[in-house]
């Protein structure tokens, strides 16, 4: 069985500050790792997928996750956050099946 | 390239009532998903089309729902007699192939109130 724990339901920086967005997976098989970003009104969106290679990932809009399989994490970094990195973002683990099992997502609060 | 189209954007219907959301992949995805999120909880698989046959449907909740995908195009998902905890976002996702190769394109959902 899969699962993906996604700490913290809420996250506030300022701008300009780091944004660290938790997420911890368990799975029975080698797992691929994606982060989705749900702006309003908007469809999820992927930011970044680790499948097999370099477990440092790098996405769109400057975020970066890595893959930690000792620590069965994939925590989602950007080093400098901007007022329109305000979303909610979504954790998601997939392995032998093609579905997408979701953590509870992490709302992003940036404030000037 | 149009993407993922849901449509309603919104329904509001009462206990008991019927209601069928309906997807429409990008064109030329064989793969379209549904999920659903709950209030406050998870985003949660409901099933997998390839084409038109269903790959996989473990997680639909129960006979009241319905899903099809006629001629391996547009899908709908009919909820018949709806219920309260039937409430949420239902979205649909398409992708060209297997999940770890290639992107689920998600659409902007269908929130459905059932009162």
């Amino acid at each position: 069985a899969q699962s993906v724990t996604q700490l913290g339901s809420h996250v506030s920086v300022s701008e300009g500050a780091l944004v660290l967005l938790r997420c911890n997976y368990s799975s029975s098989v080698p797992p691929y790792l994606f982060w989705y970003v749900q702006y309003p009104n908007q469809g999820l969106q992927l930011l970044l997928k680790y499948t097999t290679g370099a477990t440092l990932v790098k996405g769109i809009n400057g975020f970066e996750a890595e893959f930690k399989k000792s620590e069965t994490s994939f925590h989602l970094t950007k080093p400098s956050a901007h007022m329109s990195d305000a979303a909610e973002y979504f954790c998601a683990v997939s392995g032998w099946t093609d579905k997408l099992i979701f953590g509870t997502g992490t709302r992003l609060q940036v404030f000037p | 390239e149009a993407g993922v189209t849901q449509f309603p954007s919104h329904s509001v219907i009462e206990k008991g009532q019927t209601v069928t959301l309906r997807c429409d992949p990008i064109s030329g995805h064989d793969n379209l998903y549904w999920y659903r999120r709950v209030m406050g909880k998870e985003i949660k698989f409901l099933l997998h089309f390839v084409k038109e046959s269903k790959q996989d449907e473990s997680g639909m909740p129960n006979n009241r729902f319905l899903a099809e995908r006629t001629g391996g195009t547009y899908s709908t998902l009919k909820v018949q007699p709806a219920e309260l905890e039937d409430s949420g976002v239902y979205f649909c996702a398409s992708s060209q192939g297997r999940t770890g190769a290639y992107e689920q394109y998600f659409g902007p959902g269908t929130r459905l109130t059932v009162t």
